[in-house]
């Protein structure tokens, strides 16, 4: 059964502090999305990874960097966590095109910043 | 502007009801999915559809190339449908990397 595993289900953190947030697939999948998930606003994509060492930024950047060092590893960071932060973090997982572009979510990290 | 615009909003059906979600886009795709996401976060992938119609158990999905319509239907539905479903569209850009999401469609079935 194929798989996105996202580290921490629920995590709740100060202000300030570094939080990082990880995904694991286990498809071999190039492409690596990262998304935050808020009432009434949908998905929005904050860092895009096509390939290892390979990123691109989404919709929403500001306050977030992303790591690939492997190819099934998708590191999300939040240098300094703001309480406008808190929120729903989502990683996906797909192939390239023209492969199947089915689209592969983690259960979710809910985050909290106090 | 939201590429991707679903209604309803909120639906609330009877056991046994039959429904409908659509879903509007206005990008060139390589092609709409329809996900599902149940209370406590994970999002699952129902369809991923090019043209026609798809088909699973008792749920359909139809998609319209020339419209940009797509539309979801749930066939006698039950409480365990209670779900919120959102349309995803996969674009044809330049690499075709970029997803379009909905704000989703929040189901309750009643019993």
């Amino acid at each position: 059964d194929v798989k996105v595993t996202q580290s921490s289900r629920y995590l709740v953190k100060r202000t300030g502090e570094k939080v990082f947030l990880e995904c694991v697939q286990d498809m071999d999948h190039e492409n690596m999305f990262w998304y935050r998930q808020d009432p009434g606003l949908g998905l929005r994509l904050i860092y895009f990874s096509y390939d290892v060492k390979m990123k691109e930024k989404g919709d929403i950047p500001e306050g977030y960097s992303v790591s690939r060092e492997k190819k099934e590893r998708f590191s999300l960071i939040l240098e300094s966590a703001s309480t406008n932060q808190t929120s729903m973090y989502l990683c996906a997982s797909s192939l390239p095109l023209p492969f199947t572009g089915e689209l592969f979510f983690g259960e979710g990290s809910r985050l909290t910043v106090l | 502007k939201n590429e991707v615009e679903q209604s309803p909003q909120n639906l609330t059906a009877q056991e046994g009801e039959f429904i409908t979600i659509n879903c509007s886009y206005s990008v060139g795709i390589s092609a709409l999915h329809w996900l599902q996401q149940h209370p406590g976060g994970g999002i699952v992938s129902l369809f991923m559809l090019s043209s026609g119609k798809k088909k699973h158990g008792r749920l359909i999905a139809t998609i319209n190339i020339q419209e940009k319509h797509s539309s979801l239907h749930i066939t006698a539905s039950h409480p365990r449908d209670s779900a919120v479903y959102i349309c995803a569209v996969r674009s044809r850009g330049n690499t075709g990397n970029q997803f379009y999401f909905g704000t989703g469609t929040s189901l309750t079935v009643i019993p």
